[in-house]
């Protein structure tokens, strides 16, 4: 059964540029969990969709956005880029909200210069 | 709001002895479940080893076990026979048992994270 994709892997923008990440989750699976990870904040929640709708939101500014689809592929937008925003973007796929068991993406490292 | 911290930014072990890793989270909720994942040098996360608050019994995976105390909300990790493929990256993690409201669904609190370096 193939894992978690994220496509890009790698991604340089310039600030004010908007970026879109893609999330592909295991096959069955139907909950999509985002995740900015930064040296200085840690692992931090950004957002979580299940059957199309955003169920959960992390504090993040508006400039963060995201979707799903009915194919339970789910992707991010973050408008107006800034500095700060350079991180690695991880996705995490679930059977349903709550499942007992996640599993991570490897990952899409933005850099904003 | 739930907090999980790792007082521990960085710890090494000699290849093939025990090493604990610790972590403390704070939450109002009586029904959650704790997390340990490993992060080596590609970035992928794992999923190390779980626990669920209403189990007294301490979770085990192989040569992964967990000290839970409830009471002390604290969830700590012992790696024994440690290995040079165990370097990575560790990060104690909370998740709600609610699946509905703010803090619940399959969002995870993450700690600081603790730098496990295994020295051959």
């Amino acid at each position: 059964k193939a894992g978690v994709t994220q496509t890009p892997r790698y991604l340089i923008k310039t600030r004010g540029q908007q970026v879109t990440l893609s999330c592909s989750p295991i096959s069955g699976h139907r909950s999509v969990s985002w995740y900015q990870q930064t040296p200085g904040q840690g692992l931090q929640f950004l957002f979580e969709y299940f059957s199309e709708t955003q169920r959960n939101k992390g504090n993040f500014p508006g400039r963060f956005s995201g979707r799903q689809f009915s194919n339970s592929r789910s992707e991010m937008n973050v408008s107006t880029l800034e500095l700060g925003d350079s991180a690695l973007y991880l996705c995490a796929s679930a059977l349903r909200r709550g499942s007992y068991e996640q599993y991570f993406g490897p990952g899409t490292r933005l850099t904003v210069t | 709001a739930q907090t999980v911290t790792q007082s521990q930014p960085e710890m090494s072990v000699q290849e093939a002895e025990t090493v604990t890793l610790s972590c403390t989270y704070d939450t109002s909720e009586s029904d959650y479940y704790l997390f340990w994942y490993k992060q080596p040098p590609s970035r992928q996360m794992i999923l190390v080893i779980r626990q669920e608050a209403y189990k007294q019994q301490n979770a085990t995976e192989n040569r992964f076990s967990v000290n839970f105390q409830k009471a002390a909300k604290s969830f700590s990790l012992k790696i024994s026979d440690s290995q040079l493929g165990d370097a990575a990256m560790y990060f104690c993690a909370y998740r709600s048992a609610y699946s509905f409201g703010e803090t619940s669904g399959s969002r995870l609190t993450f700690g600081e994270g603790t730098q496990l370096t295994v020295n051959p």
